[in-house]
């Protein structure tokens, strides 16, 4: 199957300062890409659909100025948080698809932990 | 509102038994697809079976299978000939409607346990 590399795996940052997290989709091109985050035992929740070269879409409750999102190519988004604070603490994963499949590909995820 | 139940916080299942994973929906779209996905404690989501709201036959992957009842909208997951490599978390995720920008949304999952 298709490979989605998501970078950093893991991050520890201080409260206050911004992190940000690559997607790249290594050898298809994803017209849309999707930013999910997961507490622990807990589902994924999706926190916003972001199309190449447009505005993402972010889900009611997620702070658009907080988690930047950027799709800058068909194989690159990055998802920016911006002034982290320990409850962002979480795991993010990435997800993408490409037009002419039904499957949507994950990355393997990044945790992040602000102290 | 669309929504996906999986009412298994928990399953425990002997090696080599089979075990079904329960997972109901709701939606008034026609057009969907109904996905189960693997999450092992490393965290990586791998996928396991698709099956189209369109498809007659019931998807099967190996030893995965998917038991769709359209009219009770049900997408329960069978996996046989259990393995302790099994052990992890499972989750439905539903794609309504199965077309574009849509995204998976995801059940709250089922953690299986495999014992030997």
């Amino acid at each position: 199957g298709a490979v989605v590399s998501q970078h950093p795996s893991r991050v520890i940052c201080k409260s206050g300062t911004s992190v940000k997290i690559e997607c790249r989709s290594l050898d298809f091109q994803a017209t849309t890409m999707f930013w999910y985050r997961q507490f622990p035992k807990q589902s994924l929740m999706l926190m916003a659909t972001s199309n190449e070269g447009s505005k993402a879409t972010y889900e009611q409750g997620v702070e658009k100025d907080k988690f930047l999102i950027n799709h800058a190519s068909l194989t690159l988004s990055t998802l920016t948080v911006t002034s982290a604070h320990p409850e962002d603490s979480s795991f993010y994963i990435c997800s993408a698809r490409a037009q002419t499949v039904y499957e949507q590909y994950f990355g393997p995820g990044t945790r992040l932990t602000v102290t | 509102a669309q929504k996906i139940t999986q009412t298994q916080p928990g399953m425990f299942v002997q090696e080599k038994e089979a075990v079904t994973l329960d997972c109901t929906y709701d939606t008034s779209d026609q057009s969907y697809g109904l996905f189960w996905y693997k999450q092992p404690s490393s965290g990586e989501m791998i996928f396991l079976i698709y099956q189209g709201s369109y498809d007659e036959q019931n998807a099967t992957e190996g030893r995965y299978s998917l038991n769709f009842q359209k009219a009770r909208k049900s997408a329960n997951l069978v996996i046989s000939a259990s393995q302790l490599g099994d052990s992890a978390m499972y989750f439905c995720a539903m794609r309504f409607p199965n077309s574009g920008n849509t995204p998976l949304v995801f059940g709250k999952g089922t953690r299986l346990s495999v014992i030997a």
